[in-house]
């Protein structure tokens, strides 16, 4: 089974800093991919960043990057440059099989 | 693209009557859709798995006689939480998984329905 752990319920950041929010996963699969997903007041879940397995290279997305270190099961979201629209919960997920497996969320809170 | 759209997106309902909620992918055909409950201040835990003209299968814990899902066609999934309780007032949100060549099960979410039972 699946575990995905996040142990910062909240953070919070200076606008246009930088900010590392954490995950951990335990999985026993060799092919699995882990997501980001960022959950504004109003309740839509928005996807961020995907990163494989097997992908060698840290996966980006604009001002999105996660720090993935596969020895430790770890992969930590850095958002650069923060806004004030950055302001949400956010979710890791990890994925090998058709099921999402969400971690217990960080809440971000950006202020100026 | 990619758009899932759920209605309605909220509903008040007096305890022991049923409510759907319906899930649709509005620009893509969906072979899978998934539904999530999420209480608040919690994450979102998987209810269950909804394939195109077969059965749902449903997490462990969750009573498939009380939430009924069907999946019709390849772009409308629905939820009817069946004599719904104060109990099961909650963020109901789902999600659709696209036909297409994807390397990763790329999921794409409704804007949930806020489901409050008096």
């Amino acid at each position: 089974a699946q575990k995905i752990t996040q142990t910062q319920p909240g953070m919070f950041v200076q606008e246009k800093e930088a900010v590392t929010l954490d995950c951990t996963y335990d999985t026993s699969d060799q092919s699995y991919g882990l997501f980001w997903y960022k959950q504004p007041s109003s309740g839509e879940m928005i996807f961020l960043i995907y990163q494989g397995s097997y992908d060698e290279q840290n996966a980006t997305e604009g001002r999105y990057s996660l720090n993935f270190q596969k020895a430790r099961k770890s992969a930590n979201l850095v958002i650069s440059a923060s806004q004030l629209g950055d302001s949400a919960m956010y979710f890791c997920a990890s994925s090998n099989t058709d099921k999402l497996i969400f971690g217990t969320g960080t809440r971000l809170q950006v202020f100026p | 693209g990619a758009v899932v759209s759920q209605h309605p997106s909220w509903v008040i309902c007096k305890s022991g009557t049923s409510v759907k909620i319906e899930c649709r992918s509005l620009d893509f055909q969906a072979t899978t859709m998934f539904w999530y409950r999420q209480f608040p201040k919690q994450s979102l835990m998987l209810m269950a798995t909804s394939n195109e003209g077969s059965k749902a299968t449903y997490e462990q814990g969750v009573e498939k006689d009380k939430f009924l899902i069907n999946h019709a066609s390849l772009t409308l999934s629905t939820l009817t939480v069946t004599s719904a309780h104060p109990e099961d007032s909650s963020f109901y949100i789902c999600s659709a998984r696209a036909i297409r060549e994807r390397s990763y099960n790329e999921q794409f979410f409704g804007p949930g329905t806020r489901l409050t039972v008096l």
